[in-house]
Formats: C-alpha cells, structure tokens, sequence
C-alpha cells in the first residue's frame, strides 16, 4: 500500500533563509508525487508535482523538489523563504498510471513558521 | 485558470439537522471530484471519488447514507451531510480533475468549515 511520511511536524526558519521540507513515500513502483501547500483556512494549492523525466521539478513560488528514488524521497526546497511561506506543506503520492479518477494519499504534512 | 469553489465557506447548524455543500469547478469540466474531511492540525483524510453521472465510491468506514454526494453536471457536485452531529464537525474541502490542458491535476476548493451545535 502506498504511504507518504513527512517526519518534520513544525519547521521555523528565519525570514531569508533557505528551506528544506522532507518527504519519504512507500511504494513498489514509480509513484507520481506533488506538494501542496494550505494557507491558514483555506484549501490547497498545487506548489509542483513529478510524474516522469528530470528527476529536479520546478513549481511556483520559487520552490523546487527533486525525486531520489534510491531514498524514496521527494524533497521541497526553497533558497530564501518569505514571510508569506509561512503555511501547511502537505506531501502527496499518487499510483504508477496515474489518471485523472486516481486517489492520491496525503502525508501529515509540515507546518512552517517563518521568524522574523 | 482551473478554480473550484465552495459554497458555503461555512456554516452553524444544530444537531440532527442536513447540511449541504456544493462543489463548482468554475473554468473547466470535472470529469471526477473528491471530497475530504480535514480534522485541526491533522491531512486530508479521503472520503469518497465521485464521477459524473454515476453513483459515489466510499472509503472504507465512511457511512454512505450519512454523506450523500451527487455530482449530477460536469461542474457540480454536492455533500449533503444528513442528520449532522457534534462529531461531523469538520473542515470539508473537495478537489476536481480534468484532461486536456490541466491533465491529472487535482484542484482545490477553499473548504467549507462545519460547526454542529
């Protein structure tokens, strides 16, 4: 079964300084990954996903991910946060073959503060 | 582009009442939409994948009959919460996919937060 395990419950980093958010997921095969991110109140927006091909993902808001598949991981980075970073960053898998019906699960995400 | 709304953002209701929320895919068509339920400080927990036009699929411990959901156009789909209790208190967010430019994405609704009195 698949599962997606983001081992930091709350991260502060200061305001400029670079950011690395961990993901671990389990599963057989090639997964296709995303990260999400939730503003307090609000629902998720799509930050980047990883489907196929290089293995560095480019997403909005200057933050990236790199799939390690030696160390099941999916990664998101960020080399200077902002204030406005502060939020919940959910990490989530979704089967090989994925469609557009496919269930994708949901770590239990990341909550980042950001200090001053 | 690819926006999905909620509506209401939030609602009160008293114990052993209905409440309904309604899912709009605004700019494109929802070939499937997903509700969640999203407790305090806690993910996304998948209650159901709905097509259009057919009948729900439920996750496991998830009471049907409790949760109806109809997703009778390509744009709507709703989450009727029946007989609501203190326990159904919860934030609700439902997602949609399409094909074409936006392929297998899955889109988020800003939530609808429900308060059982």
């Amino acid at each position: 079964a698949q599962s997606v395990t983001q081992p930091d419950i709350h991260i502060t980093v200061s305001e400029g300084a670079s950011l690395e958010l961990r993901c671990n997921y389990s599963y057989g095969a090639t997964p296709y990954l995303f990260w999400y991110v939730q503003s307090p109140g609000q629902g998720l927006q799509l930050l980047l996903k990883y489907f196929s091909g290089d293995t560095l993902v480019q997403g909005i808001k200057g933050f990236e991910a790199e799939f390690k598949r030696s160390q099941s991981s999916f990664n998101l980075r960020k080399p200077s946060v902002h204030w406005s970073d502060a939020a919940e960053y959910f990490c989530a898998v979704g089967p090989t073959g994925y469609s557009s019906a496919s269930k994708i699960i949901f770590g239990s995400g990341t909550r980042l503060s950001i200090r001053p | 582009g690819a926006v999905v709304s909620q509506h209401p953002s939030w609602v009160i209701c008293k114990s052993g009442t209905s409440v309904k929320i309604e899912c709009r895919s605004l700019d494109f068509q929802a070939t499937t939409m997903f509700w969640y339920r999203q407790f305090p400080k806690q993910s996304l927990m998948l209650m159901a994948t709905s097509n259009e036009g057919s009948k729900a699929t439920y996750e496991q411990g998830v009471e049907k009959d409790k949760f109806l959901i109809n997703h009778a156009s390509l744009t709507l789909s709703t989450l009727t919460v029946t007989s609501a209790h203190p326990e159904d208190s919860s934030f609700y967010i439902c997602s949609a996919t399409a094909g074409g430019a936006h392929q297998e994405t899955q889109y988020f609704g800003p939530g609808t937060r429900l308060l059982v009195l």
